[in-house]
């Protein structure tokens, strides 16, 4: 059973352009997670959905990001028009079940660190 | 809201040293609680974890007790190895909230 899986692993923008991270859940899991990890620091939740859903986006930036777990096809996170601000690494994680319940265990991808000149 | 707190680190050890990193969290309902380790470069791996009180999550040699009157989640391991230099975190899920909530992390550094 694969795991999480992002692409790519290592994402260069300059600033303005735009990014687009992909997670692909493990097999079987319909609840997906961004967080983000600045150097040093721990991870900070950002959005949190279900197929063609946004359950909860109380962390993500209010402009310049969007995300989408298609009903078919990997989940995205896109920023627009990159800033310095924004390099970062950043780990999607799935689920089976969402929290509370038994099988609520989120695994991780690799994650994509995004470095912005 | 909920949260955790760790231990901060750095940690430097000898190997076969004795490891103990504190964790304690704050928590309205009745959460579970992970330990998760991070490898230099990579993503987030969950190591072990405990779903009600007085449970114990065990793996690789590390362990922590779920302690509801201490609310902590102690990662404690007998003797550690250098392959266990890495980033610790511990972390809480709770259906209060759609997202896990994290410790900022504890850098442990094993030396031969």
């Amino acid at each position: 059973n694969a795991g999480v899986m992002q692409n790519p692993r290592h994402l260069v923008r300059r600033r303005g352009q735009e990014a687009r991270l992909r997670c692909s859940p493990m097999k079987g899991h319909s609840h997906v997670y961004w967080y983000r990890q600045l150097p040093e620091e721990g991870l900070k939740f950002m959005v949190y959905l279900q197929k063609e859903n946004i359950i909860d986006e109380s962390g993500m930036p209010k402009e310049r990001f969007s995300a989408e777990f298609p009903k078919e096809g990997p989940s995205i996170l896109r920023i627009q028009q990159v800033v310095r601000g924004d390099s970062a690494a950043y780990f999607c994680a799935s689920s089976q079940a969402r929290q509370g319940g038994g099988t609520d265990t989120q695994y991780f991808g690799p994650g994509t660190r995004l470095t912005v000149l | 809201g909920d949260s955790v707190t760790q231990m901060e680190g750095p940690v430097t050890l000898s190997e076969e040293a004795f490891l103990t990193i504190n964790c304690t969290y704050t928590a309205t309902g009745y959460p579970s609680l992970f330990w998760y380790v991070q490898y230099p470069g990579e993503g987030l791996q969950l190591l072990l974890k405990a779903t009600k009180a007085d449970d114990k999550g065990s793996n690789k040699g590390f362990e922590a007790t779920y302690r509801k009157e201490t609310t902590s989640f102690h990662l404690e391991k007998g003797s550690v190895q250098v392959s266990d230099s890495a980033v610790y975190f511990c972390a809480l899920s709770d259906s209060n909230n759609n997202d896990m909530r994290f410790g900022a992390g504890t850098r442990l550094t094993v030396k031969p």
